[in-house]
Protein backbone atom coordinates (compact mmCIF):
# COMPACT_ATOMS: atom_id res chain seq x y z
CA UNK A 1 0.00 0.00 0.00
CA UNK A 2 1.76 3.26 -1.17
CA UNK A 3 2.03 6.11 1.97
CA UNK A 4 1.33 9.67 1.85
CA UNK A 5 2.87 11.17 -1.23
CA UNK A 6 3.34 15.10 -0.98
CA UNK A 7 4.78 16.78 -4.34
CA UNK A 8 6.92 18.71 -4.64
CA UNK A 9 10.14 18.15 -1.83
CA UNK A 10 11.59 20.99 -2.23
CA UNK A 11 10.19 24.52 -3.56
CA UNK A 12 12.05 28.25 -3.53
CA UNK A 13 9.85 31.26 -4.34
CA UNK A 14 10.03 34.99 -3.62
CA UNK A 15 7.90 37.09 -1.44
CA UNK A 16 4.56 38.30 -3.29
CA UNK A 17 4.14 34.83 -5.41
CA UNK A 18 1.91 32.17 -5.28
CA UNK A 19 1.97 28.43 -4.52
CA UNK A 20 0.09 25.39 -4.86
CA UNK A 21 1.36 21.77 -2.85
CA UNK A 22 -0.25 18.47 -3.27
CA UNK A 23 -0.83 15.71 -1.52
CA UNK A 24 -1.85 12.31 -2.32
CA UNK A 25 -3.27 10.25 0.89
CA UNK A 26 -3.07 6.66 0.73
CA UNK A 27 -6.25 4.33 -1.12
CA UNK A 28 -8.79 4.37 0.89
CA UNK A 29 -8.48 7.54 3.26
CA UNK A 30 -10.67 10.30 3.09
CA UNK A 31 -9.51 12.72 5.29
CA UNK A 32 -6.60 14.67 4.58
CA UNK A 33 -5.27 17.26 6.84
CA UNK A 34 -2.53 19.76 6.65
CA UNK A 35 -0.25 21.20 9.11
CA UNK A 36 2.95 23.61 9.35
CA UNK A 37 5.85 23.06 10.63
CA UNK A 38 8.54 25.99 11.67
CA UNK A 39 11.50 25.51 14.11
CA UNK A 40 9.69 27.95 16.71
CA UNK A 41 5.95 26.91 16.49
CA UNK A 42 6.22 22.97 15.87
CA UNK A 43 3.27 21.67 14.06
CA UNK A 44 0.32 23.81 13.47
CA UNK A 45 -2.73 22.71 12.02
CA UNK A 46 -3.97 24.25 8.70
CA UNK A 47 -7.16 22.78 7.80
CA UNK A 48 -8.59 19.13 7.47
CA UNK A 49 -10.65 17.81 4.24
CA UNK A 50 -13.49 15.03 4.32
CA UNK A 51 -15.05 13.85 1.12
CA UNK A 52 -14.36 17.27 -0.67
CA UNK A 53 -15.49 19.32 2.12
CA UNK A 54 -13.33 21.17 4.48
CA UNK A 55 -14.67 20.42 8.24
CA UNK A 56 -11.84 21.86 10.39
CA UNK A 57 -10.29 25.23 10.26
CA UNK A 58 -7.24 26.20 12.28
CA UNK A 59 -5.86 29.67 12.94
CA UNK A 60 -3.87 30.94 9.63
CA UNK A 61 -4.53 34.00 7.04
CA UNK A 62 -7.34 33.90 4.53
CA UNK A 63 -3.99 33.58 1.92
CA UNK A 64 -3.91 29.70 3.01
CA UNK A 65 -6.44 27.59 1.44
CA UNK A 66 -6.85 24.26 0.27
CA UNK A 67 -9.67 21.82 -1.69
CA UNK A 68 -9.58 18.23 -1.95
CA UNK A 69 -11.16 16.58 -5.79
CA UNK A 70 -13.24 13.04 -5.62
CA UNK A 71 -10.87 10.89 -5.74
CA UNK A 72 -9.22 12.23 -1.95
CA UNK A 73 -5.98 14.12 -3.64
CA UNK A 74 -5.40 17.41 -1.77
CA UNK A 75 -4.17 20.55 -3.01
CA UNK A 76 -3.05 23.78 -0.40
CA UNK A 77 -2.39 27.05 -2.14
CA UNK A 78 -0.73 29.75 -0.79
CA UNK A 79 -1.16 33.02 -2.20
CA UNK A 80 0.48 36.55 -1.01
CA UNK A 81 3.75 34.61 0.14
CA UNK A 82 5.71 36.41 2.90
CA UNK A 83 8.94 35.52 4.37
CA UNK A 84 7.44 33.73 6.96
CA UNK A 85 5.38 31.57 5.34
CA UNK A 86 9.02 29.54 5.32
CA UNK A 87 8.34 26.35 6.68
CA UNK A 88 7.95 22.40 6.21
CA UNK A 89 4.25 21.76 5.21
CA UNK A 90 3.18 18.33 6.12
CA UNK A 91 -0.31 16.45 4.73
CA UNK A 92 -1.68 13.81 6.99
CA UNK A 93 -3.90 11.39 5.89
CA UNK A 94 -6.78 9.10 7.52
CA UNK A 95 -9.79 7.09 7.28
CA UNK A 96 -12.36 8.85 9.59
CA UNK A 97 -10.26 11.90 10.67
CA UNK A 98 -6.74 12.52 11.88
CA UNK A 99 -7.30 13.11 15.02
CA UNK A 100 -9.47 10.43 16.80
CA UNK A 101 -7.50 7.88 14.30
CA UNK A 102 -4.15 7.02 13.62
CA UNK A 103 -3.05 9.46 10.67
CA UNK A 104 -0.07 8.82 8.45
CA UNK A 105 2.04 11.77 7.46
CA UNK A 106 3.68 12.51 3.77
CA UNK A 107 7.57 13.41 3.54
CA UNK A 108 6.31 17.22 3.72
CA UNK A 109 7.49 20.14 0.99
CA UNK A 110 9.68 22.39 2.45
CA UNK A 111 8.74 25.40 1.16
CA UNK A 112 11.49 28.42 0.72
CA UNK A 113 10.57 32.01 0.33
CA UNK A 114 13.52 34.41 -0.65
CA UNK B 1 -2.12 29.86 23.80
CA UNK B 2 -0.26 26.94 23.40
CA UNK B 3 -2.82 23.72 24.33
CA UNK B 4 -0.15 21.20 24.17
CA UNK B 5 3.12 21.53 25.99
CA UNK B 6 6.13 19.89 25.61
CA UNK B 7 8.49 22.13 27.91
CA UNK B 8 11.61 20.27 27.55
CA UNK B 9 12.89 20.87 24.21
CA UNK B 10 15.46 18.36 23.75
CA UNK B 11 16.42 14.81 26.25
CA UNK B 12 19.31 12.90 26.60
CA UNK B 13 19.81 9.75 27.86
CA UNK B 14 22.10 6.69 27.59
CA UNK B 15 21.80 3.54 25.61
CA UNK B 16 19.69 0.85 27.49
CA UNK B 17 18.36 3.22 30.30
CA UNK B 18 14.76 4.57 30.49
CA UNK B 19 13.27 7.57 28.45
CA UNK B 20 10.76 9.90 29.80
CA UNK B 21 9.57 12.35 27.70
CA UNK B 22 6.19 14.86 29.34
CA UNK B 23 3.50 16.31 27.98
CA UNK B 24 0.93 18.60 30.03
CA UNK B 25 -2.17 20.20 28.21
CA UNK B 26 -5.20 22.73 29.02
CA UNK B 27 -7.86 21.89 27.03
CA UNK B 28 -9.85 19.17 29.26
CA UNK B 29 -11.91 18.32 26.23
CA UNK B 30 -9.32 16.76 24.88
CA UNK B 31 -10.03 13.06 24.96
CA UNK B 32 -7.53 11.39 22.77
CA UNK B 33 -4.05 11.46 22.67
CA UNK B 34 -1.09 10.76 20.76
CA UNK B 35 2.84 10.27 20.21
CA UNK B 36 4.38 10.82 16.64
CA UNK B 37 8.26 10.36 16.14
CA UNK B 38 10.05 12.40 13.64
CA UNK B 39 13.34 11.44 11.92
CA UNK B 40 15.10 15.00 10.21
CA UNK B 41 13.64 15.05 6.40
CA UNK B 42 10.56 12.85 7.26
CA UNK B 43 7.13 13.06 7.83
CA UNK B 44 6.10 12.65 11.68
CA UNK B 45 5.47 8.46 12.16
CA UNK B 46 2.85 7.47 14.73
CA UNK B 47 4.15 5.58 17.90
CA UNK B 48 1.27 5.18 20.40
CA UNK B 49 -2.00 6.67 21.73
CA UNK B 50 -4.43 6.19 24.52
CA UNK B 51 -7.95 7.12 24.90
CA UNK B 52 -8.89 9.43 28.04
CA UNK B 53 -10.52 6.24 29.18
CA UNK B 54 -7.57 4.88 29.78
CA UNK B 55 -4.63 5.92 32.45
CA UNK B 56 -2.02 3.06 30.59
CA UNK B 57 -1.20 2.11 27.05
CA UNK B 58 1.67 -0.58 26.81
CA UNK B 59 3.33 -1.22 23.44
CA UNK B 60 6.67 -3.00 22.98
CA UNK B 61 9.43 -0.83 24.71
CA UNK B 62 6.97 2.29 24.46
CA UNK B 63 4.35 3.22 27.04
CA UNK B 64 2.22 5.93 27.84
CA UNK B 65 0.97 6.90 30.77
CA UNK B 66 -2.45 9.67 31.39
CA UNK B 67 -3.45 11.42 34.34
CA UNK B 68 -6.14 13.55 33.71
CA UNK B 69 -6.38 15.29 36.77
CA UNK B 70 -3.22 16.69 36.26
CA UNK B 71 -3.79 17.24 32.51
CA UNK B 72 -0.38 15.26 32.32
CA UNK B 73 0.79 12.69 29.88
CA UNK B 74 4.28 11.06 29.14
CA UNK B 75 5.77 8.24 27.21
CA UNK B 76 8.37 5.96 28.60
CA UNK B 77 10.88 4.58 26.34
CA UNK B 78 12.48 1.19 27.59
CA UNK B 79 15.26 0.43 26.86
CA UNK B 80 16.40 3.20 25.25
CA UNK B 81 17.92 2.51 21.80
CA UNK B 82 19.91 5.14 19.64
CA UNK B 83 17.63 4.43 16.89
CA UNK B 84 15.22 5.98 18.92
CA UNK B 85 17.10 9.19 18.54
CA UNK B 86 14.02 11.76 17.38
CA UNK B 87 11.83 14.60 17.75
CA UNK B 88 8.95 13.32 19.32
CA UNK B 89 5.87 14.82 19.34
CA UNK B 90 3.29 14.97 21.93
CA UNK B 91 -0.44 15.49 20.03
CA UNK B 92 -4.31 15.60 21.39
CA UNK B 93 -7.47 15.86 19.61
CA UNK B 94 -10.94 17.53 20.39
CA UNK B 95 -14.67 16.17 18.70
CA UNK B 96 -14.95 19.19 17.12
CA UNK B 97 -18.72 18.54 15.69
CA UNK B 98 -19.86 15.31 14.94
CA UNK B 99 -17.25 12.93 13.72
CA UNK B 100 -14.47 15.32 13.51
CA UNK B 101 -11.18 15.44 15.01
CA UNK B 102 -8.06 17.23 14.44
CA UNK B 103 -5.07 17.00 16.05
CA UNK B 104 -2.81 20.01 18.41
CA UNK B 105 0.21 19.09 18.25
CA UNK B 106 3.28 20.38 21.44
CA UNK B 107 6.36 21.78 20.10
CA UNK B 108 8.34 18.51 20.24
CA UNK B 109 11.12 16.93 22.63
CA UNK B 110 14.35 16.21 20.55
CA UNK B 111 15.83 13.13 22.25
CA UNK B 112 19.23 11.96 21.77
CA UNK B 113 20.35 8.27 22.92
CA UNK B 114 23.76 8.11 23.43
CA UNK B 115 25.62 4.64 22.65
Amino acid sequence: KAGVTQTPRYLIKTRGQQVTLSCSPISGHRSVSWYQQTPGQGLQFLFEYFSETQRNKGNFPGRFSGRQFSNSRSEMNVSTLELGDSALYLCASSFKGTGGTEAFFGQGTRLTVV
Amino acid sequence: DQQVKQNSPSLSVQEGRISILNCDYTNSMFDYFLWYKKYPAEGPTFLISISSIKDKNEDGRFTVFLNKSAKHLSLHIVPSQPGDSAVYFCAASVRSGGSNYKLTFGKGTLLTVNP
